[in-house]
């Protein structure tokens, strides 16, 4: 059974960049439409990130560009590259892949924590 | 986007009860839907997905019905277990949204 293991959170100042890594076992990351979803507290789910089996990636037009998605084969291992973050960028960041029906996410992650603060 | 919108926001129910989620889309987008059950402290699961089909290890009394821009998320008698948020997801578009949350809470 497929798993995915986030790391990277922490407390960051704004303005600063941050990356995240997301390391699969049990299946291969190049292979599935991978994505990054947060959560800010007491907040629901939205989406952040996504990138395909082609290597074609789309980020959700609110991040304004400042995120990028990639992943490494030879590490299977998904990233988010985060730049220019806010404040309204604190949340829980998953990682999840759609082995199955391609677009709905049956491997989760447990989440890395990231915390935007002065 | 598309926009999902859910409700209720909350609903309370009773051990055995009956309940259903609707989630309504801004937009056309055939069966290309998701529920997935989340609890706090632990990543989503997935529950549901092309609007009716039960994802593997998934107990049977959950169903998903609906298509073009309604779909409707049933838990026949309600456990204990069940207590969360549910959210539902389209993937109909390449910007996937899910909606704002249903919490269910056990009377």
């Amino acid at each position: 059974e497929g798993q995915l293991v986030e790391n990277g959170g922490g407390l960051i100042q704004p303005g600063g960049s941050l990356r995240l890594s997301c390391a699969a076992s049990g299946f291969i990351v190049s292979s599935y439409y991978m994505t990054w979803v947060r959560q800010a507290p007491g907040k629901g789910l939205e989406w952040v990130s996504g990138i395909y089996s082609s290597g074609n990636t789309k980020d959700a037009e609110s991040l304004k560009g400042r995120f990028t998605i990639s992943r490494v084969a030879s590490q299977n291992t998904l990233y988010l590259q985060m730049n220019r973050l806010g404040v309204e960028d604190t949340a829980l960041y998953f990682c999840a892949a759609a082995t199955g029906d391609p677009g709905a996410f049956d491997i989760w992650g447990r989440g890395t924590m990231v915390t935007v603060s002065s | 986007d598309i926009r999902m919108t859910q409700s209720p926001s909350t609903l309370s129910a009773s051990v055995g009860d009956g309940v259903t989620i609707t989630c309504r889309a801004s937009q056309y987008m055939s069966i290309s839907l998701a529920w997935y059950q989340k609890k706090p402290g632990k990543a989503p699961k997935l529950l549901i997905h092309t609007a009716s089909i039960l994802a593997s290890g998934v107990p049977s009394r959950f169903s998903g019905s609906g298509s073009g821009t309604e779909f409707t998320l049933t838990i026949n008698s309600l456990q204990p277990d069940d207590l969360a948020t549910y959210y539902c997801q389209q993937y109909s578009s390449l910007s996937p949204t899910f909606g704002q949350g249903t919490k269910v809470e056990i009377k």
